[in-house]
């Protein structure tokens, strides 16, 4: 069966320092790769998505930025995270075509 | 930006009252979904409405699609207190992107 993990759960970073999140796929080939940010009490909003290996669509500009080192890793990425960037991160995944996404449980990071 | 709107934000009903809440979307559609929250948890998928259908049904849960009217609509028959969470609707403008409405709460009083 396929499984996401995501980690951290929780990160408490200052201003200013890098950030790396990280999140793998098992149990399946070539999934679509999500990363959301929710702010409290709201929606999720589309950060980044890959269908492929070095394949990263932004959807919003920002301070962040993402990778894909192998099939099922996805990585979020800072160099400086403002107060800004505080949030709640998910990472998800999905196969193309008309299918449920599957999340992580989520990182919750507070910038202080 | 979003492309589904919820409707109510937030929802207080007694255990055993149905719930019902609505989805407004923008763009043409492949499939809309609909998803449950946990407070500080990931997202669970609870449905899928294909396009060209107009209601699904899974357990208590019941879901229409208006294409004409772009919208959709989550009720939730004899809610327990374990139906208290966030709910979205989620659609996909293309196979890759999903897009997600701002949520309504709802809170089920034991």
């Amino acid at each position: 069966s396929q499984t996401i993990h995501q980690w951290p759960a929780t990160l408490v970073q200052p201003v200013g320092s890098p950030l790396s999140l990280e999140c793998t796929v098992e149990g399946t080939s070539n999934p679509n790769l999500y990363w959301y940010r929710q702010a409290a009490g709201r929606g999720l909003q589309l950060l980044f998505y890959s269908v492929g290996i070095g394949q990263i669509s932004s959807e919003v500009p920002q301070n962040l930025s993402a990778s894909r080192p192998q099939d099922r890793q996805f990585i979020l990425s800072s160099k400086k995270l403002l107060l800004s960037d505080s949030g709640f991160y998910l990472c998800a995944w999905a196969t193309t075509g008309n299918t449920e996404a599957f999340f992580g449980q989520g990182t919750r990071l507070t910038v202080v | 930006s979003q492309q589904g709107e919820e409707d109510p934000q937030a929802l207080s009903i007694q255990e055993g009252e149905n719930a019902t809440m609505n989805c407004s979307y923008k763009t043409s559609i492949n499939n809309l979904q609909w998803y449950r929250q946990n407070s500080g948890r990931g997202l669970v998928h609870l449905i899928l409405i294909r396009s060209n259908e107009r209601e699904k049904h899974s357990g208590r849960l019941r879901v229409t699609l208006d294409t004409s009217k772009k919208s959709s609509s989550l009720l939730i028959t004899a809610s327990r207190a374990a139906d208290t969470a966030s709910y979205f609707c989620a659609t996909d403008a293309n196979d890759y992107k999903l897009s997600f409405g701002a949520g309504t709460t709802v809170t089920v009083r034991a």
